[in-house]
C-alpha cells in the first residue's frame, strides 16, 4: 500500500535554529508533493508544492524542500525558525487518483 | 475569492446517532474531499467527490457515506455514531479530481458522547 511516512512526530527548536522535517513516500510514478502547515486554531494552508521541474521548491514564510527522487524523500526545511512556525506540519503526496497524508509533525519553537 | 466553507463547526453528538456535515467548496472547484483528523492517525482520507460522483474512497466503515449537488456543494452523513468517531472533519476542494493541490476548510469538530 502506499504510504506517506513523517519521522519526526515531535520537534523542539530555539528561534533561529535550523528546521529539516524529513518526508518520505512509496511510490514509484509520478506523484506531486505538497507540505500543508496548520497553525494552533486555524485550517491547513499549503506551503508549498512539487509538481514537475526544479526539485527545490520555495513556498512562503521562507519555507523551502527538496524533491529528490531516488531517495522517495520530500522534507522541508528553514534556515532560522521564528515563534511563529509553531504548528503542525503535514506532508502529503497525490500519486495516482489518491492523496495521502503523512501523520504529520508537531514543532514548537521557543522563543 | 471566499475559502472553503464547513458548518457547523462544533457538534456535539451522542453515541447511536446520525450527524450530517455540509461543505461548500470554492467558487469553480468541481472535486471536494473529505478527511477525518484525529492526534494519533493524523489525516485520513474518506472519499472523494467529482461532478456528482463518488471517485475515491477510503477504508471506512459503510456507516460513512457522502454525496455531492449539482453545485459542487458535498455533505458527509455518519450514522450509528460510535466514540471513536470523535474527529475534526475536514473537507477540501479541487479544480479537478485526483490531481493538484487541496483548498481545506476549517473543519467540523465532532465530539460523539
Amino acid at each position: 500500500a502506499q504510504s506517506v511516512s513523517q519521522h519526526n512526530h515531535h520537534v523542539i527548536l530555539s528561534e533561529a535554529a535550523s528546521l529539516e522535517l524529513g518526508c518520505n513516500y512509496s511510490y514509484g510514478g509520478t506523484v506531486n508533493l505538497f507540505w500543508y502547515v496548520q497553525y494552533p486554531g486555524q485550517h491547513l494552508q499549503l506551503l508549498l508544492k512539487y509538481f514537475s521541474g526544479d526539485p527545490l521548491v520555495k513556498g512562503i514564510k521562507g519555507f523551502e524542500a527538496e524533491f529528490i527522487k531516488s531517495k522517495f524523500s520530500f522534507n522541508l526545511r528553514k534556515p532560522s525558525v521564528q515563534w511563529s512556525d509553531t504548528a503542525e506540519y503535514f506532508c502529503a503526496v497525490n500519486a495516482g487518483n489518491q492523496f495521502y497524508f503523512g501523520t504529520g509533525t508537531s514543532l514548537t519553537v521557543i522563543p | 475569492k471566499a475559502g472553503v466553507t464547513q458548518t457547523p463547526r462544533y457538534l456535539i453528538k451522542t453515541r447511536g446517532q446520525q450527524v450530517t456535515l455540509s461543505c461548500s467548496p470554492i467558487s469553480g472547484h468541481r472535486s471536494v474531499s473529505w478527511y477525518q483528523q484525529t492526534p494519533g492517525q493524523g489525516l485520513q482520507f474518506l472519499f472523494e467527490y467529482f461532478s456528482e460522483t463518488q471517485r475515491n474512497k477510503g477504508n471506512f466503515p459503510g456507516r460513512f457515506s457522502g454525496r455531492q449537488f449539482s453545485n459542487s456543494r458535498s455533505e458527509m452523513n455518519v450514522s450509528t455514531l460510535e466514540l471513536g468517531d470523535s474527529a475534526l472533519y475536514l473537507c477540501a476542494s479541487s479544480l479537478e479530481a485526483n490531481v493538484g493541490q487541496r483548498d481545506f476548510g476549517p473543519g467540523t469538530r465532532l465530539t460523539v458522547l
